[in-house]
């Protein structure tokens, strides 16, 4: 069966913090990809991974960095979390179709 | 740029009445066109998808229909039901070689019985 977990499903912390938000995923898929959902703007790609320690930008990319050391496991990390970034992160993984993880609710206070 | 709307935000419908989305998508190099739908507090789950050299899918109650031409594609849900309640997000692919998604911005569908 198909599994994307991802490391938390709520997490709260404090402006100027580092905050580390991991993917898993067991399909040995090539693609892995991060999104924020907030209400009104649907999903919005921050960065995506079609290989090991490869990485592009997606569309929305300020204040985010990723890694991808391992296949299965995609990273993504804010570097100085602002109140801006609070929102719901939503991981995926693909080989065509994209499979979501249960998301990771962020509130940065 | 890369753009995908989706029409309309809200949509209530009572049990039994059909559901229509529509999505416009920017780039006529796109050929692959999933919709996704998302219950309260789940994650999103692809329901059905359709690529660029097929006009019209149907798997049971849910059809989608692409009209390249156009640049747009629609989700149909017929006999809707109370379980149909939830969020629709259609989307679109960019790019060549490695094909990302952009999302349209979601419709809410509530089915009142």
């Amino acid at each position: 069966d198909v599994k994307v977990t991802q490391s938390s499903r709520y997490l709260v912390k404090r402006t100027g913090e580092k905050v580390f938000l991991e993917c898993v995923q067991d399909m040995d898929h090539e693609n892995m990809f991060w999104y924020r959902q907030d209400p009104g703007l649907g999903l919005r790609l921050i960065y995506f991974s079609y290989d090991v320690k490869m990485k592009e930008k997606g569309d929305i990319p300020e204040g985010y960095s990723v890694s991808r050391e391992k296949k299965e496991r995609f990273s993504l990390i804010l570097e100085s979390a602002s109140t801006n970034q609070t929102s719901m992160y939503l991981c995926a993984s693909s080989m065509m179709e994209q499979f979501f993880g249960p998301g990771t609710r962020l509130t940065v206070l | 740029g890369e753009n995908v709307e989706q029409h309309p935000s809200t949509l209530s419908v009572q049990e039994g009445d059909s559901a229509v989305i529509k999505c416009t998508y920017s780039d006529s190099a796109s050929n692959y066109f999933p919709w996704y739908k998302q219950e309260l507090g789940k994650r999103p789950q692809l329901i059905i998808d359709i690529r660029s050299n097929v006009g019209e899918k149907k798997d049971q109650r849910i059809a989608v229909t692409l009209n390249k031409t156009a640049k747009h594609f629609s989700l149909h849900i017929t006999e809707t039901q109370p379980e149909d309640s939830a969020v629709y997000f259609c989307a679109a692919s960019f790019g060549t070689g490695f094909q990302k998604l952009v999302f349209g911005t979601g419709t809410r569908l509530l089915v009142s019985p």
